[in-house]
């Protein structure tokens, strides 16, 4: 099992939306509904802005939002604030509970 | 609210022994339905789930690391402990403790120590 492929960049101008793609398998992202996704700002811890495909925890705004199509899950921000600026890494669970992260996406605020 | 704290030495020497340990404060590691895990990220580079600890105690880790890694609770606390055996410059990164919320994931962290092996 390897880890889950991300775009390695995306940008995008403040007020518009960038979207992020995190591609797993058949046996991970395109069989459970398992997907997370983290924003890290450097040298800070990660952060979860969702979990499930695209349930939010509290206190994240709902600009951040997910979906899964087969292998491929997304993450779209829209309205991109400054401080969106930062690392993005999805996660999948695989058969047996072992958790798998993607390569991770820097985004960047033009 | 659940805070966890890693502490530990921040330089181990190759092929000795990395020994990391995380408190829990707002919760307790034996009961409940959270996991408690590991995860490492080398500088520049992206996150490696090392492997979780259950309320009960048993362990699952991360195939590549299978052979290395123990992770176990400290007895009569709420602390949980990483040990990866035979150490290299490769396993120089920062390691993170979580609350892991199966299936949805690690959702609450730790800050973060750097561990760097080296002579």
């Amino acid at each position: 099992q390897s880890a889950l492929t991300q775009p390695p960049s995306a940008s995008g101008s403040p007020g518009q939306s960038v979207t992020i793609s995190c591609t797993g398998t058949s046996s991970d992202i395109g069989r459970y509904n398992f997907v997370s996704w983290y924003q890290q700002h450097p040298g800070k811890a990660p952060k979860l802005m969702v979990y499930a495909v695209s349930k939010r925890p509290s206190g994240v705004p709902d600009r951040f939002s997910g979906s899964k199509s087969g292998n491929t899950a997304s993450l779209t921000v829209s309205g991109l604030q400054t401080e969106d600026e930062a690392d993005y890494y999805c996660s999948s669970y695989a058969s047996g509970n072992d958790l798998f992260f993607g390569g991770g996406t820097k985004l960047t605020v033009l | 609210q659940v805070q966890l704290q890693e502490s530990g030495p921040g330089l181990v020497k190759p092929s000795q022994t990395l020994s990391l340990t995380c408190t829990v404060s707002g919760g307790s590691i034996t009961s409940g339905i959270f996991y408690w895990s590991w995860v490492r990220q080398p500088a520049g580079k992206g996150l490696e789930w090392i492997g979780r600890m259950s309320p009960s105690g048993s362990a699952r880790y991360n195939p590549s690391l299978r052979t290395r890694a123990t992770i176990s609770g400290v007895a009569s606390s709420d602390q949980f402990s990483l040990k990866l055996s035979s150490v290299t410059a490769a396993d120089t990164a920062v390691y993170y403790c979580a609350r892991e919320n199966i299936p949805w994931g690690p959702e609450s962290w730790g800050q973060g120590i750097l561990v760097t092996v080296s002579s």
